[in-house]
């Protein structure tokens, strides 16, 4: 099955640095979403990314799609405790739309 | 409405129960969701309904039987279950195969 990697798995940060997280595909992907699940809560939906190369921005949230739309990063500018959560990107794949497969996520601390 | 609710929030069943889980939601979406999230782990997919038929089943054990009365509705049968199987259990819905999802805050089980 699809594999869509996440790194890191854990990032510790003061508030006020900048955080990034990276997903990676063996496969082309047909879009990537990113998600945040607060501890003790749900999945959120933060984005989605469609086209080759696509960089979206979210206040201080910059989501990327890479040319060959294997990967995709997220960068937060600036970190504030509220960014505490786990980010995740998912995926369908190209040939069955409906299987949204998460990748293992990055769980961010930010020490205030 | 843009909620996908889930019932109950917690459960707690015997090895011997049988109970089930309630999704609902009203957004019109055709394609709907099982995931199971155990703790610090990412949510794995279970089943995927689309258009109010089963389309996937991640090889899914038979304790766990999923039905899709209409395309409001989606329950999650459990019988016989084994402690392992506690988890956050979380519904999802999209209006299409491939967008935006939704999530309910998900049913927390606990099999003793």
């Amino acid at each position: 099955g699809q594999q869509v990697m996440q790194i890191p798995q854990y990032q510790h940060v003061q508030e006020g640095e900048d955080f990034t997280t990276y997903c990676n595909s063996s496969t082309t992907l047909s879009n990537i979403q990113w998600y945040k699940q607060r501890p003790g809560g749900h999945p959120v939906f933060l984005i989605q990314l469609v086209k080759s190369g696509e960089v979206k921005k979210q206040k201080r949230l910059t989501f990327q799609f890479g040319e060959a739309k294997k990967n995709s990063s997220l960068h937060i500018t600036a970190t504030q405790t509220t960014d505490v959560g786990t980010y995740f990107c998912t995926s369908h794949l190209r040939a069955s739309g409906s299987r949204l497969t998460f990748g293992e996520g990055t769980q961010l601390t930010v020490n205030p | 409405d843009t909620e996908v609710t889930q019932t109950p929030k917690h459960l707690v069943m015997g090895m011997t129960n049988k109970k089930s889980l309630k999704c609902e939601q009203h957004m019109g979406h055709r394609a709907m969701y099982w995931y199971k999230q155990k703790a610090k782990k990412p949510p794995e997919l279970m089943f995927v309904y689309s258009y109010e038929k089963l389309s996937i089943n991640e090889s899914v054990p038979s304790r766990f039987s999923p039905e899709c009365p209409n395309s409001s509705l989606l329950n999650l049968h459990l019988h016989a279950l084994q402690p392992e199987d506690s988890a956050l259990y979380l519904c999802a819905s999209t209006r299409a195969g491939n967008t935006e999802a939704f999530f309910g805050q998900g049913t927390r089980l606990t099999v003793v």
